[in-house]
């Protein structure tokens, strides 16, 4: 079964400051990655996604996230944060052999300090 | 891409009662998806509904408790029977856009009291 793990639950940063956002999986085959956002009251919005290819990925908002298989991670970064990153991030697991279910992770909540 | 229409976007309802939540889709597709993300909680899938057959639900979900329907390829609904206090949660519908992305809906936020 597909699992995913992300460590922090909570990330505060200042403004202006480089953030990195954990995420691990366990799947048995390649899979897809994904990394979404939930701002308060919002809806799940998709920051970016890998399936095959450069393990690097870019996304919306500036952010960006490297896929390393011999880790099994896939974690989000962005060099210089704004107020408005302020949000709860989910990193998110899928296969087509499942169906295109996702299995998420717990998420991170990020605080971003004036 | 999808564009997903989840009604209603919230409620208050009394213990013992049911909703029944509404998932409409601007295209066909041919699985929907029902997640529960409980309060300061991860997004949990409760079940897979394709069109014209019974739903496939995930460990600790069942049809007695969330009822869901399938008419056609644009629409689905999530019902959550006899409800609790620890049923109030957000539920969202999702399904995918060119096998590459899955869209969600805004969500449905209810609370049980």
């Amino acid at each position: 079964a597909q699992s995913v793990t992300q460590p922090d639950i909570h990330i505060t940063v200042s403004e202006g400051a480089s953030l990195e956002l954990r995420c691990n999986y366990s799947y048995g085959a390649t899979p897809y990655l994904f990394w979404y956002v939930q701002s308060p009251g919002q809806g799940l919005q998709l920051l970016l996604k890998y399936f095959s290819g450069d393990t690097l990925v870019q996304g919306i908002k500036g952010f960006e996230a490297e896929f390393k298989r011999s880790q099994s991670s896939f974690n989000l970064r962005k060099p210089s944060v704004h107020w408005s990153d302020a949000a709860e991030y989910f990193c998110a697991v899928g296969a087509t052999a499942a169906g295109n279910k996702l299995t998420f992770g717990g998420g991170t909540r990020v605080l971003v300090k004036p | 891409s999808a564009v997903i229409s989840q009604k209603p976007s919230r409620d208050i309802c009394q213990r013992g009662t049911s909703l029944t939540i509404q998932c409409q889709v601007d295209s066909q597709v041919t699985m929907m998806f029902w997640y529960r993300q409980q309060p300061g909680q991860s997004l949990t899938l409760i079940a897979t509904a394709n069109q014209g057959s019974e739903a496939t639900y995930e460990s600790g979900f069942v049809i007695d408790k969330f009822p869901i329907s399938r008419p056609n390829l644009t629409f689905s609904t999530l019902t959550v029977s006899n409800m609790s206090p620890e049923d109030s949660s957000i539920y969202l519908c999702s399904v995918w856009g060119g096998n590459t992305e899955a869209f969600f809906g805004q969500g449905t936020r209810l609370t049980v009291v």
